[in-house]
């Protein structure tokens, strides 16, 4: 079945740092990839998608390419800060029941004055 | 405003007593779903509705009901809740969307308690 494995937290920077958090996958076809942003205490948001290869999704300075080669989605960003600090979570969506997520296990950022 | 929501936020409650978690949304979605949020696990789907009367079992359907009387509402119901029960419960809706990549829309979550 599809999985999405991301790289372990948490992870910890000093504002202004670089992030990258990286993803891959594994499913059949052409899923479409996502990322999802859970700040303390809330919900999931959707931070940035991209629906097919070698497209580019961004918002609030984040970024992840669609990598059919290498199966990735990694998410960066040039210049984190402090109110960056939540949980990062990749999934991908692939015509499951319901239009079915399936999540990786997230990566948990703080980010330091 | 566009929103999922839930009720209630948080509950504690003890081992088989029926419970039931509300979840409606107001963006005229066709599907929605249920998914449970544990440490090192990520989030799984409980349950999904594809339209009003059509549900079926997503990846971890074992202890919990679900029903989709009106398109707006779609209730998560655990008959006789266990300690294994105790999570972080979100409910999502999506608008069958295959160009839009099926964006979801997650409500705040529900965190449960069984003692």
């Amino acid at each position: 079945g599809d999985s999405v494995t991301q790289m372990e937290g948490p992870v910890t920077l000093s504002e202004e740092a670089f992030l990258t958090i990286n993803c891959t996958y594994t499913a059949t076809g052409y899923p479409s990839l996502f990322w999802y942003v859970q700040y303390p205490g809330e919900g999931l948001q959707l931070l940035l998608k991209a629906t097919k290869a070698d497209d580019k999704g961004s918002n609030k300075g984040f970024e992840a390419t669609y990598r059919k080669e290498t199966t990735s989605f990694h998410l960066e960003k040039g210049s984190v800060q402090v109110s960056d600090s939540a949980v990062y979570f990749c999934a991908l969506s692939n015509g499951g029941g319901g239009n079915k997520l399936t999540f990786g296990t997230g990566t948990q950022l703080k980010v330091e004055l | 405003e566009a929103q999922v929501t839930q009720n209630p936020r948080y509950l504690i409650t003890v081992t088989g007593k029926k419970l039931t978690v509300t979840c409606s949304q107001n963006m005229n979605h066709e599907y929605m779903s249920w998914y449970r949020q544990d440490p090192g696990l990520g989030l799984r789907q409980i349950y999904y509705s594809m339209n009003v009367e059509v549900t079926d079992k997503g990846d971890v359907p074992e202890g919990y009901k679900v029903s989709r009387k009106e398109k707006r509402n779609f209730p998560l119901i655990l008959e006789s809740p266990s300690p294994n029960q105790t999570s972080l419960y979100f409910c999502a809706s999506t608008l069958y969307s295959p160009r839009d990549g099926n964006e979801q829309f997650f409500g705040p979550g529900t965190r449960l308690t069984v003692l």
